[in-house]
């Protein structure tokens, strides 16, 4: 059964950068045949995808968010990891780590599909 | 950018009745291989969103065969044909990494 946990600061100052990391368990990133992804909501609020990566290092981020985003992956620890620059209130959020089982491409841009496992997420509050 | 528009946005059901969640997308969704990338997910009350359908109308391992999807092109429809107490939370569709509003489904 594949687990994933996400784990980081839960108190970023704003124009900080908030950094995530996504450990996973009970299967191997570099075994391939998947992407890792991570998905945001903010408080009662619905859910927004922020980007995925393949374990060759590939990435694909939300048109949104991608001026700001990173995602990294270290398949030496089996954890990927997440870095928003420059945050606002407004990124204030519970952030998910999720294991994406396919993606598709249109339009020269690659998006996902089929998110089976997600963490169980962590809250990230932007406050001074 | 594409929008996912879900109706209702809430919805109280009886025990045992059946309910019905409509998403409709801005765009057509059915990709030039055949295929519509649809989810549907369900986060129940303090928990992780879980998976409950891909590609349209596919259900996920583990999910209970009353549930159903269908639809193509830009309406997509979640049927439960019995909804049961484990089955509140709020049910959201996604396309491409773009979330509908969800629908938050509760017991009378």
């Amino acid at each position: 059964q594949v687990q994933l946990q996400e784990s980081g600061p839960g108190l970023v100052k704003p124009s900080q950068t908030l950094s995530l990391t996504c450990t996973v368990s009970g299967g191997s990133i570099s075994s391939g045949g998947y992407y890792w992804s991570w998905i945001r909501q903010h408080p009662g609020k619905g859910l927004e995808w922020i980007g995925y990566i393949y374990y060759s290092g590939t990435t694909y981020y939300n048109s949104s968010l991608k001026s700001r985003v990173t995602i990294s992956v270290d398949t030496s620890k089996n954890q990927f990891s997440l870095k928003l620059s420059s945050v606002t209130a407004a990124d204030t959020a519970v952030y998910y780590c999720a294991r994406l089982q396919s993606s598709y491409c249109s339009g020269g841009n690659c998006y996902p599909y089929h998110f089976d496992y997600w963490g169980q997420g962590t809250l990230v509050t932007v406050s001074s | 950018d594409i929008v996912m528009t879900q109706s209702p946005l809430s919805l109280p059901v009886t025990p045992g009745e059946p309910a019905s969640i409509s998403c409709r997308s801005s765009q057509s969704l059915l990709h030039s291989n055949g295929y519509n990338y649809l989810d549907w997910y369900l986060q129940k009350p303090g928990q992780s969103p879980q998976l409950l359908i891909y590609l349209g109308s596919n259900r996920a391992s583990g999910v209970p065969d009353r549930f159903s999807g269908s639809g193509s092109g830009t309406d997509f429809t979640l049927k439960i044909s019995r909804v049961e107490a484990e089955d509140v939370g709020v049910y959201y569709c996604m396309q491409g990494g773009t979330f509908g509003q969800g629908t938050r489904l509760e017991i009378k």
